[in-house]
C-alpha cells in the first residue's frame, strides 16, 4: 500500500463547477497536510495546508480533513481553465525521522474545459 | 520576500561525471530539503539541512551527497552520474513553523546523456 494515494486522475469539469481532489494516508501519526498544484514544466506551488480536522476554507479552496478516516480532500468552486494542472497531495509525519519530509501521492491531472 | 531560488535551471551532463546544485532559500528559513521528481517515481525526498546539519535523509544511494551553509544556502552534489538520475530536483524552504510548511523553488532539470 502506498504511503498517500490520490484519486486516480483525469479529472476533468466544466468551467465553474466543483472539482474535488481525494487523497488518503497510511501513517496515523501524520500531523500535517498539504495541497500544492504543479504545472507543466514548473515546480509545485502551494495552495493550502491543513492541520485539524474539519474543513478549512481559502477563497475558491476548501481543504477537508478526517483524520479518523485518514482522509484529506480539496475542493474547487467555480473552477476555471487556468486552474487546470496536477495537484499534489503532501503529508507530514510527526517525530524526528521526519524532519523536512513531506511525502507525496502521485498527484491528480485536473482539466477545466470551458 | 524572494522566494526559493535554485541554480542552474538546466543541466545536461554524460553518465559518470558528477553535478553540484544550489538552492538559496526564502530569507530567515533555516530548513531546507531536496526532493527528486520523476514521471515514474514522483516526487521523492532525498534529505534536508538545518543549521548547516543533516536532520533526515530519503532512501536514495550514497551518490547523493548535500550540505548547508551557515547563510542557510544548500548544495546537493550527485557523483558518478547514471541515465535513471535524469530528473527534475527541488528544493524547498521551510521557516520553521511547527508544521513545516514548505515553499518550493523553481527546480533544477538534469538530462544525463
Amino acid at each position: 500500500q502506498k504511503e498517500v494515494e490520490q484519486n486516480s486522475g483525469p479529472l476533468s469539469v466544466p468551467e465553474g463547477a466543483i472539482a474535488s481532489l481525494n487523497c488518503t494516508y497510511s501513517d496515523r501519526g501524520s500531523q500535517s497536510f498539504f495541497w500544492y498544484r504543479q504545472y507543466s514544466g514548473k515546480s509545485p506551488e502551494l495552495i493550502m495546508f491543513i492541520y485539524s480536522n474539519g474543513d478549512k476554507e481559502d477563497g475558491r479552496f476548501t481543504a477537508q480533513l478526517n483524520k479518523a478516516s485518514q482522509y484529506v480532500s480539496l475542493l474547487i468552486r467555480d473552477s476555471q481553465p487556468s486552474d487546470s494542472a496536477t495537484y499534489l497531495c503532501a503529508v507530514k509525519s510527526a517525530g524526528g525521522t521526519s524532519y523536512g519530509k513531506l511525502t507525496f501521492g502521485q498527484g491528480t491531472i485536473l482539466t477545466v474545459h470551458p | 520576500k524572494a522566494g526559493v531560488t535554485q541554480t542552474p535551471r538546466y543541466l545536461i551532463k554524460t553518465r559518470g561525471q558528477q553535478v553540484t546544485l544550489s538552492c538559496s532559500p526564502i530569507s530567515g528559513h533555516r530548513s531546507v530539503s531536496w526532493y527528486q521528481q520523476t514521471p515514474g517515481q514522483g516526487l521523492q525526498f532525498l534529505f534536508e539541512y538545518f543549521s548547516e546539519t543533516q536532520r533526515n535523509k530519503g532512501n536514495f544511494p550514497g551518490r547523493f551527497s548535500g550540505r548547508q551553509f551557515s547563510n542557510s544556502r544548500s548544495e546537493m552534489n550527485v557523483s558518478t552520474l547514471e541515465l535513471g538520475d535524469s530528473a527534475l530536483y527541488l528544493c524547498a524552504s521551510s521557516g520553521g513553523d511547527t508544521q513545516e510548511t514548505q515553499y518550493f523553488g523553481p527546480g533544477t532539470r538534469l538530462l544525463v546523456l
